[in-house]
């Protein structure tokens, strides 16, 4: 079973900030918080990964609390192309890849 | 940008017959897994490979689904025979090591359907 817990879908306006959040209260200290997406009929795609410290690459930001119980995912300008399933994953290793059942975002013209 | 690859992108078959999917994955990756993606689920690993060892087959159907990776490089995932239920997205992935600090990169898959 997944470790983490994800609303299940959200909308988002084209050009606006995409902020979808993940619980994961039971993380433990040398777990990973990695995110990925999965465009439709694609295979999933890996976005960004921290561990304590907030993390931001081309694509995405990574807001991860203090206590680690739960972290964000911005996209700070949604396209229509950003349109996906969004999986947030805790792991301890590479091989430990739990996918729940994500969130559903779409963004809106 | 490397990336995994794999073939077909999409099969279709009837059931009993063979069907096999290949996979290269992005050089210098040690480990390699298999995936199925049934329809609105999350993908479930397969089977994971160490260079050319299975590391975890725990979950691989072995009556009917067997993975190899012979020379360590790439690798062919078969189903003899299929079944109506072996219809889904079958996805390879790739890491160069097996820390968690070791990011998984997944190919395009292969949607099968089985009739």
């Amino acid at each position: 079973d997944a470790k983490t817990t994800q609303p299940p879908s959200m909308d988002c306006a084209e050009g606006r900030a995409a902020n979808l959040p993940c619980n994961h209260s039971t993380i433990s200290g040398n777990e990973y918080v990695y995110w990925y997406r999965q465009i439709h009929s694609q295979g999933p795609q890996y976005i960004i990964h921290g561990l304590k410290n907030n993390e931001t690459n081309e694509m995405a930001s990574l807001i991860i609390t203090e206590d680690r119980k739960s972290s964000t995912l911005i996209l700070p300008h949604a396209t229509l192309r950003d349109t996906a399933v969004y999986y947030c994953i805790v792991r301890v290793a590479a091989s430990d890849m739990r996918f729940g059942a994500g969130t559903r975002l779409t963004v809106k013209p | 940008e490397a990336e995994v690859a794999q073939s077909p992108r999409y099969k279709i078959t009837e059931k009993s017959q063979a069907v096999a999917f290949w996979c290269d994955p992005i050089s210098g990756h040690a480990t390699l897994y298999w995936y199925r993606q049934i329809l609105g689920q999350g993908p479930e690993l397969l089977v994971q490979f160490q260079d050319e060892s299975v590391v975890d087959d725990s979950q691989l159907p072995k009556d009917r689904f067997s993975a190899e990776r012979l020379k360590g490089v790439d690798s062919t995932l078969k189903i003899q025979p299929a079944e109506l239920g072996d219809s889904a997205m079958y996805l390879c992935a790739s890491s160069s090591g097996l820390l968690a600090i070791d990011t998984q990169y997944f190919g395009p898959g292969t949607r099968l359907t089985v009739l």
